[in-house]
């Protein structure tokens, strides 16, 4: 089973400012089949980014997705006052399909 | 529009087996990989599992293996859950998932979830 470890766990900044979201694998994950979801409060999550880089439709430009093997990056270019939420990774390489245990982006 | 609308969550007791179905709608349903996502109370998201459209790929999380099933019936655009053997640790929103594209393992789509608790 592949284990996703994302960090840090909490990420405190303002409105405007770059966001850097990890997500490490403990071993490379199959042809890069990395997604990243949003998920706020009382909402079901929201796909962001499948195969590491491609954006889902429908999501800003301000999000965007890199990396490759076992090393995994969203970053949030300026954070507008809506991005705040628990954000997860989870690799679709191999089953078990495993998530990461999530990175909050809170207000600073 | 896709909608995915889940049903058959309540309250059981621990050894008890519950049923979860999942209302398809505004897709061919028969093309997509679909899947369960669980997220127990304040906790992440866990993958439970998950079905290709020919229902030819059927994978589990090994948390549940051999106590849940996953199935479908294209016909009435379908997901179902069968969960047998009960645990505290099952207490949890139950997500039905659909996957982006029609071989896609992970899920582009979410229902709205349904809660499942299991206590004596």
């Amino acid at each position: 089973e592949i284990v996703l470890t994302q960090s840090p766990g909490t990420l405190s900044l303002s409105p405007g400012e770059r966001a850097t979201l990890s997500c490490r694998a403990s071993q490379s994950v199959n042809s890069n089949y990395l997604a990243w979801y949003q998920q706020k409060p009382g909402q079901a999550p929201r796909l962001l980014i499948y195969v590491a880089s491609s954006r889902a439709t429908g999501i800003p430009d301000r999000f965007s997705g890199s990396g490759s093997g076992t090393d995994f990056t969203l970053t949030i270019s300026r954070l507008a006052p809506e991005d705040f939420a628990v954000y997860y990774c989870q690799q679709y390489g191999n089953s078990p399909f495993t998530f990461g245990p999530g990175t909050k982006v809170d207000i600073k | 529009e896709v909608q995915l609308v889940e049903s058959g969550g309540g309250l059981v007791k621990p050894g008890e087996s519950l049923s979860l179905s999942c209302a398809a709608s505004g897709f061919t349903f028969s093309d997509y990989t679909m899947s369960w996502v669980r997220q127990a109370p304040g906790k992440g998201l866990e993958w439970v599992s998950s079905i290709t459209g020919s229902s030819s790929y059927i994978y589990y999380a090994d948390s549940v293996k051999g106590r849940f099933t996953i199935s479908r019936d294209n016909a009435k655009n379908s997901l179902y859950l069968q969960m047998n053997s009960l645990r505290a640790e099952d207490t949890a929103v139950y997500y039905c998932t659909r996957g982006l594209y029609s071989s896609s393992w992970y899920s582009g789509y979410w229902g709205q979830g349904i809660l499942v608790t299991v206590s004596s």
